[in-house]
């Protein structure tokens, strides 16, 4: 079946990097989109970036000076950078699945990051 | 960037009833239209996709409507277990967008 699981750090000290890997099982990263999303206190569930099935990204404009999105097709693993980490970036980030008709039909069961000093 | 609004932000249901939510599109967005619930401390859920087209696994009370800028989500006997947060989100044009919510309470 689809499965899809988040891993990183849950904290990450201001101007730092996030990394976080996605790991998936139960299909191909090379026939779906895979997605990031974060959900935040101040911002609620913010669409990030994705990373086509051929390969090609697309960033959110509010990241994308500094969000980066690649993967890795032999382990079936999506990454997920981001730098010059806030306070405002904690939150729950989750990579999704993207469907046929442009919605999110799997996710992950989320990483919490805080970013604190 | 497309805004969708959601409304209330906060129902109080009784089991039983049949509630209707509303997002709309401060632009068309066709049909490419989704929604989600969650749950405390889990992650979205698929519930519709593309307006209307319903999910597998998803109870049959749960059914949605309309296209270009204005979308209903309706549940036909509302269950205890109903009880979430429940968002729309675009997928006609990006950034991809989602609304902030409606919190369905108990009465």
């Amino acid at each position: 079946q689809v499965q899809l699981k988040e891993t990183g750090p849950g904290l990450v000290q201001p101007t730092q990097t996030l990394s976080i890997t996605c790991t998936v099982s139960g299909f191909s990263l090379t026939s779906y989109y895979m997605q990031w999303v974060r959900q935040t206190p101040g911002k609620g569930l913010e669409w990030m970036g994705f990373i086509r099935s051929g390969g090609s990204t697309e960033y959110n404009s509010e990241f994308k000076s500094r969000l980066s999105i690649s993967r890795d097709t032999s382990k079936n693993q999506v990454f997920l950078k981001m730098n010059s980490l806030k306070t405002e970036d904690t939150g729950v980030y989750y990579c999704a699945r993207e469907g046929y008709t442009y919605d999110f039909d799997y996710w992950g069961q989320g990483v919490m990051v805080t970013v604190s000093s | 960037d497309v805004v969708l609004t959601q409304s209330p932000a906060t129902l109080s249901v009784t089991p039983g009833e049949r509630i209707s939510l509303s997002c709309r599109a401060s632009e068309s967005v066709d049909t490419y239209l989704h929604w989600y619930q969650q749950k405390p401390n889990e992650s979205p859920r698929l519930l519709i996709k593309y307006a209307s087209q319903s999910i597998s696994g998803i109870p049959s009370r749960f059914s949605g409507s309309g296209s270009g800028t204005d979308f209903t989500l309706s549940i036909n006997g509302v269950e205890l277990e109903d009880l979430s947060i429940y968002y729309c989100q675009q997928g006609n044009s990006l950034p991809h967008t989602f609304g902030a919510g409606t919190k369905l309470e108990l009465k």
